[in-house]
């Protein structure tokens, strides 16, 4: 059974432009959420999506956005890139929402320079 | 508001000791409770979890008890090996369809032979 899968595991982009992260979830997973961990601030969430609704988000700004397509995958996006944006990326998806264990991506690691 | 208090470490400890990351939370009705691990360059493993007070979570010789009473979840092990130096995360997750994981600092274990 695939686990979840980031793309891409590492990325360097300049400050001020934008980016698309992908996360698979695990077949049949159709709760999927963001995290964004740093040294500072640990693990901190973004967004959870559930058939293709965001169901909760996190205290960021408006610069994060994220969606979820038909088929669970979920792609989020941080435009306008700033230095304090540079982390470490984590998607974990969940059967459903409740009080289940998520399962979580290798993360993709940002850079901004 | 909700949150999760862990020990701060590093934590080093030589192989066969007994481990005890302590982890509190604060929580408004009955939250589930998880620890998950990560390894280096990895994203993080689901080690156990608890849904209700007085449960206990285990896996690979790990052990966590819900307690209400003390808004605990402990983790402990018996006789830890040089493969379970990792950072170690208490979470816990609100009830209800829209709670997202709230996580502790993380503790870094370091076992040495």
């Amino acid at each position: 059974k695939a686990g979840v899968t980031q793309t891409p595991r590492y990325l360097i982009k300049t400050r001020g432009q934008q980016v698309t992260l992908s996360c698979s979830p695990i077949s049949g997973h159709r709760s999927v959420s963001w995290y964004q961990q740093t040294p500072g601030q640990g693990l901190q969430f973004l967004f959870e999506y559930f058939s293709e609704t965001q169901r909760n988000k996190g205290n960021f700004p408006g610069r994060f956005s994220g969606r979820q397509f038909s088929n669970s995958r979920s792609e989020m996006n941080v435009s306008t890139l700033e230095l304090g944006d540079s982390a470490l990326y984590l998607c974990a998806s969940s059967l459903n929402t409740g009080p289940y264990g998520y399962t979580f991506g290798s993360g993709t690691r940002l850079t901004v320079v | 508001g909700n949150s999760v208090t862990q020990m701060e470490g590093p934590v080093t400890l030589s192989e066969e000791a007994f481990l005890t990351i302590n982890c509190t939370y604060t929580a408004t009705g009955y939250p589930s409770l998880f620890w998950y691990v990560q390894y280096p360059g990895e994203g993080l493993q689901l080690l156990l979890k608890a849904t209700k007070a007085d449960d206990k979570g285990s896996n690979k010789g790990f052990e966590a008890t819900y307690r209400k009473e003390t808004t605990s979840f402990h983790l402990e092990k018996g006789s830890v090996q040089v493969s379970d130096s990792a950072v170690y995360f208490c979470a816990l997750k609100r009830e209800g369809s829209q709670g997202n994981l709230i996580f502790g600092k993380g503790t870094k274990l370091s076992v040495k032979p």
